[in-house]
């Protein structure tokens, strides 16, 4: 199947900081990548879609200024948490999609202090 | 009422028994159906892939659409303690940009 990966896996910043996640697809282009955020034994809550070329499309709640996105390639997505706080705490998960079905990447764990 | 329901369990299991897992959903569109397997604090894997109605097989996996019932099912037969796991469903319809619905996941602990 397709492989996605993320970078970096695991991050503790300082309250008041920004971190940047990148997201690759390693052996096919995307044009639409999705950025979701998991908090433990919850269930995906997608943040929103990024689209190769144009403005990323944020789901409902989710702060624009807050967590940017760039899809800067047919293979890269990023999103950067703008001065972060331990409320943002949580994994980060992206995905993109592939002829049959969709592939995650394996997650970015950020730890806010 | 939610695109995807998904009973989230948790739910435990003996090794070797069968592991039923469902959801049910709504949109009638749906056309592709997905499993995904999630370890803790790992990313989604993609299990199974259905298109329409139907079973597939693969291994111990078997998974079942049911689109009169708008119900899906993944059975896992000879279940073993690395099958312990988060096992999400996820559905999408046919031409629209790659838009998948998931359901929250129904966590299974198999005891050895």
């Amino acid at each position: 199947g397709a492989v996605v990966s993320q970078h970096p896996s695991w991050v503790i910043c300082k309250s008041g900081t920004s971190v940047k996640i990148e997201c690759r697809s390693l052996d096919f282009q995307a044009t639409t990548m999705f950025w979701y955020r998991q908090f433990p034994k919850q269930s995906l809550m997608l943040m929103a879609t990024s689209n190769e070329g144009s403005k990323a499309t944020y789901e409902q709640g989710v702060e624009k200024d807050k967590f940017l996105i760039n899809h800067a390639s047919l293979t890269l997505s990023t999103l950067t948490v703008t001065s972060a706080h331990p409320e943002d705490s949580s994994f980060y998960i992206c995905s993109a999609p592939s002829g049959r079905g969709q592939f995650f990447g394996p997650g970015t764990r950020l730890t806010v202090l | 009422q939610k695109e995807v329901e998904q009973d989230p369990g948790p739910l435990s299991v003996p090794e070797g028994a069968i592991v039923s897992l469902n959801c049910t959903y709504s949109n009638s569109a749906f056309q592709y159906f997905m499993w995904y397997r999630q370890y803790s604090r790992k990313g989604p894997e993609l299990l199974m892939y259905t298109y329409s109605s139907g079973n597939k097989e693969d291994g111990r996996f078997t998974a079942q659409v049911d689109k009169s019932s708008k119900y899906i099912s993944l059975f896992i037969r000879d279940s073993q303690p690395s099958d312990s796991a988060t096992y999400l469903c996820a559905m999408s319809p046919p031409n629209t940009g790659n838009q998948f619905y998931f359901g929250t996941g129904t966590s299974l602990t198999v005891i050895p």
